[in-house]
């Protein structure tokens, strides 16, 4: 079945090591998404790219980074972890022109030591 | 900020209708209802959207007023399997607009 996949589905770090979270997809999405969601929070947008055309949003900060190298992988990048990053992390992809319909992945739920 | 309010909480008996309440006072005409729902620790899953008719799918159905200013998701049989937090949003359909998420309605349906 198409899918968002995402890996890993829990991951620790220590503060201020760098991680990465990846996720793929093969619903052959032009546009990706990462979300984080705290604790009894909504998801917040970091950022997304169509194609490759990255989007940030504003208030992303600039610890966090993001690479998209081909269609069906996207990567994010967290510099240097504090504890106030510790979240899930769901990547989300759509299709250009029914950006309303976004397909979730499971998330990784990121813990800061 | 979100553009949507929800109850917090509701609760619904297994196989009853699950009648979702949202308040979009502020939606301006280009804009849609959209409908997602977060089982607990999965990522959301969209449900269903629409402009100012009702609409109907496989999973539930949109009834918006005609003032467009609320609307009401319905699940005809709730199941355990649809315990879940259901999130309101309301955005336009542009390629750059985004879906801005508010606290959404925790909804246990009880056996």
């Amino acid at each position: 079945d198409a899918m968002v996949i995402q890996n890993p589905r829990y991951q620790v770090t220590q503060f201020g090591k760098p991680v990465t979270l990846s996720c793929s997809q093969t619903l052959n999405h032009n546009v990706m998404y990462w979300y984080q969601q705290k604790s009894s929070q909504a998801p917040k947008l970091l950022f997304h790219y169509y194609d490759k055309d990255f989007n940030n949003e504003a208030d992303t900060p600039d610890n966090f980074q993001s690479r998209r190298p081909n269609t069906s992988f996207c990567f994010l990048d967290i510099r240097s972890p504090g504890l106030g990053d510790a979240a899930m992390y769901l990547c989300a992809t759509s299709r250009l022109g029914v950006r309303y319909e976004q397909y979730f992945g499971p998330g990784t739920r990121l813990t800061v030591t | 900020d979100a553009k949507t309010t929800q109850p917090t909480s509701m609760d619904c008996a297994e196989g009853r209708a699950a009648n979702l309440p949202c308040n979009h006072s502020t939606i301006s005409g280009n804009e849609y209802v959209y409908w997602y729902r977060q089982i607990h620790s999965q990522g959301p899953q969209y449900i269903i959207h629409g402009l100012k008719n009702n609409e109907t799918n496989e999973m539930a159905s949109l009834i918006i007023t005609e003032d467009r200013k609320s609307s009401t998701l319905i699940l005809p049989h709730a199941t355990l399997r649809d315990t879940a937090v259901y999130y309101c949003i309301v955005s336009s359909t542009g390629n750059n607009r985004k879906l801005i998420w508010g606290l959404g309605t925790s909804l246990a349906v009880n056996p």
